[in-house]
């Protein structure tokens, strides 16, 4: 059970490149979240996805597109790198009950992209 | 929009203190509230996930109590210990399914 897994783990770019970030989830997992980690933000929520075929708008989402195909993997894309993308980009997956929040969000282990 | 806000932005103790520190949120939109503790050049690690007015929840010397009348959590920590030494981030689940989270207080323990 690898629990939440991102690829590639580092990447630099350069202005007006484009790249993929591939998170997958063995959890059965239906939730799954982009986040991007800047100094002094926090955890900026990019774009969501509550179901496979399925995705939303976070707080940030300009310059990024995302992809839900399949229910354990969520594609963050950049089609055009800019240098103010350069972050530390996390993936999260998470499941909910009637009751509530059953288990995670999980978190996996980031992507340090850097754009030049 | 969901805002939620932490404090105090950093905190330094020394070892043995206890201390506490505040997540605020709308309570008009309250799903649920989750603590993660955060080492740097890790990933976040879960602590808590409250969904109920006057949940209290606690892991160790790690406490958390909920307030969603009024839009606020509070995390203790007793005895603070080296290894405390993080950033604490709250996030808030709201009826949208998004999971926004606060800026983090960053904790320093001093031995």
């Amino acid at each position: 059970n690898a629990g939440v897994t991102q690829t590639p783990k580092f990447r630099v770019l350069k202005t007006g490149q484009s790249m993929t970030l591939l998170c997958a989830q063995d959890m059965n997992h239906e939730y799954m979240y982009w986040y991007r980690q800047d100094p002094g933000m926090g955890l900026r929520l990019i774009h969501y996805s509550v179901g496979e075929g399925t995705t939303a708008k976070g707080e940030v989402p300009d310059g990024y597109n995302v992809s839900r195909l399949k229910k354990q993997n969520f594609l963050l894309g950049l089609e055009s790198a800019a240098p103010s993308q350069t972050s530390v980009y996390f993936c999260a997956s998470s499941q909910l009950d009637l009751a509530g929040v059953k288990s995670g969000p999980f978190f996996g282990p980031g992507t340090r992209l850097t754009v030049l | 929009i969901l805002n939620v806000e932490q404090s105090p932005q950093s905190l330094h103790v020394q070892e043995g203190d206890s201390t506490n520190f505040t997540c605020s949120f709308p309570s008009s939109n309250f799903y649920a509230l989750h603590w993660y503790r955060w080492e740097t050049a890790k990933s976040p690690e879960a602590l808590f996930v409250m969904t109920l007015n006057g949940d209290e929840k606690k892991k160790g010397r790690i406490s958390a109590t909920l307030n969603t009348k009024e839009g606020y959590s509070y995390l203790y920590i007793k005895g603070s210990q080296p290894e405390d030494s993080a950033t604490y981030l709250c996030a808030l689940m709201g009826n949208t399914d998004k999971l926004i989270f606060g800026t983090g207080t960053r904790l320093q323990v001093f031995p």
